[in-house]
């Protein structure tokens, strides 16, 4: 069946390491995107890439950092630079006809 | 620039009660979709609902309705009967008119509403 598949479901950092996000599509739409949900803030925008080797900032950017050189593939890599990675992380792909697919998230706390 | 208010953060109810939730958006677009989203403790976003701001019908699906007013720019959601079930968050999104043909922009987010059931 086709999907989005997030791993990890939970992820523990240490301050001052990166971490990679993985999200994976088999739906074959081109376009992908990453939110970050904290309570009581709704679902806010990272990044999004809408074609292969192409991506745009979304609203809160700073400190993360994504690639797509693969269409199935957009992963984020959430460096020493964000300073308060604590969320919950939603990874979507999306293609016109169909609409947006959500992944299950990832849970990311640093200790 | 686009923007969805969901003004309601918390609704609770009792079961059977009907609950209406709230979502008023802006756009410069003439072409966007509206959507609703539960997100259930376990995280995952369910899809509701994608309506088009060419179709003002509104729809109802079982205990489910929505309002699109284009007029007021809202886009309400009311459960019948409710139950403790439907407890959750609930995220009204806007998106952006398709790009390049087939992709979607961006989905933008209401802060949600926390629907809590009684029973």
């Amino acid at each position: 069946d086709g999907g989005i598949t997030q791993s990890p479901k939970y992820l523990f950092r240490k301050e001052g390491q990166n971490v990679t996000l993985s999200c994976e599509q088999n739906l074959n739409h081109d376009a992908m995107y990453w939110y970050r949900q904290d309570p009581g803030q709704g679902l806010r925008l990272i990044y999004y890439s809408q074609i292969v080797n192409d991506f745009q900032k979304g609203d809160i950017a700073e400190g993360y950092s994504v690639s797509r050189e693969k269409k199935e593939s957009f992963p984020l890599t959430v460096t020493s630079a964000q300073k308060n990675p604590t969320a919950f992380y939603l990874c979507a792909s999306s293609i016109a006809k169909v609409g947006y697919t959500f992944g299950s998230g990832t849970r990311l706390t640093v200790v | 620039a686009q923007k969805v208010t969901q003004a309601q953060t918390e609704i609770s109810v009792v079961e059977k009660e009907d609950v209406t939730l709230d979502c008023v958006y802006e756009t410069r677009d003439t072409t966007y979709y509206l959507f609703w989203y539960k997100q259930p403790p376990s995280g995952e976003l369910v899809f509701l609902i994608r309506r088009n701001s060419f179709d003002e019908q509104n729809e109802i699906s079982g205990r489910y309705s929505w309002n699109f007013q284009k007029s007021t720019s809202s886009f309400n959601f009311t459960i019948t009967a409710s139950q403790v079930v439907d407890s959750a968050v609930y995220f009204c999104a806007l998106s952006e008119a398709p790009h390049r043909g087939s992709t979607l922009g961006r989905l933008y987010f209401g802060r949600g509403t926390q629907l809590t059931v009684w029973p």
